[in-house]
């Protein structure tokens, strides 16, 4: 029971262009929805969150975007830089339980 | 360095056995979260641990368990292993209940042979 998907295991994008990795969730009771990122042989790092109150939060180059109706999250990586090749996970809480998606393996070519 | 620990880093043993994870959180957390990271799957969240309570339980099975010990260190317990648990294993810590940031360990791979 996948309550949160990826649907895009990989992604790949010209540095200095934007990058959107896209997340869809099928529980209408998730009240927080995260990004985190992680790099091989490290454990995922946090990068940005969003309340399921809001439609948009903003943190330098990364911008996360919901849409409530359509259940679907986006995040929004603008300029991409070599740095940012990671696998990007989406996330989704209710109450203390967290949901996963597969992830996106996001590569940026210099 | 997120300042979780997670010992072993590796993990290789047979089928049938039980072996023991462990994970420092970080200096102040009292939340530890266990997730299971299978070949091609997300994270799946498995336990949830708040001041030596648990507090929230996913999809982990009964051949599994684990515990918060009072100097807020955690262990999870993997007991008649078979091929299909191979996976990585994380440990994440945050200050409270649901907190929206964690911060999680490097991992602990596990192969069952």
């Amino acid at each position: 029971d996948q309550q949160v998907k990826q649907n895009s295991p990989s992604l790949s994008v010209q540095e200095g262009r934007i990058s959107i990795l896209n997340c869809d969730y099928t529980n209408s009771m998730f009240d927080y929805f995260l990004w985190y990122k992680k790099y091989p042989a490290e454990g995922p790092t946090f990068l940005i969150s969003i309340s399921s109150i809001k439609d948009k939060n903003e943190d330098g180059r990364f911008t996360v975007f919901l849409n409530k109706s359509a259940k679907h999250l986006s995040l929004h990586i603008v300029p991409s830089q070599p740095g940012d090749s990671a696998v990007y996970f989406c996330a989704a809480r209710t109450g203390n339980q967290f949901y996963f998606g597969t992830g996106t393996s996001l590569t940026v070519i210099p | 360095d997120s300042g979780v620990t997670q010992t072993p880093k590796h993990l290789i043993t047979a089928t049938g056995q039980r072996v023991t994870l462990r994970c420092s959180p970080r200096s102040g957390d009292l939340s530890v979260y266990w997730y299971q990271q299978s070949l091609d799957q997300g994270l799946q969240f498995l336990i949830q641990y708040y001041n030596g309570e648990e507090r929230a339980k996913g999809n982990i099975l009964e051949r599994f368990s684990a515990q918060q010990f009072p100097d807020l260190h955690s262990e999870l317990n993997l007991s008649s292993l078979e091929l299909g648990d191979s996976a990585l294993y994380f440990c994440a810590s945050s200050v409270g209940l649901g907190d929206t940031e964690a911060f999680f360990g490097q991992g602990t791979r596990l192969t069952v042979v």
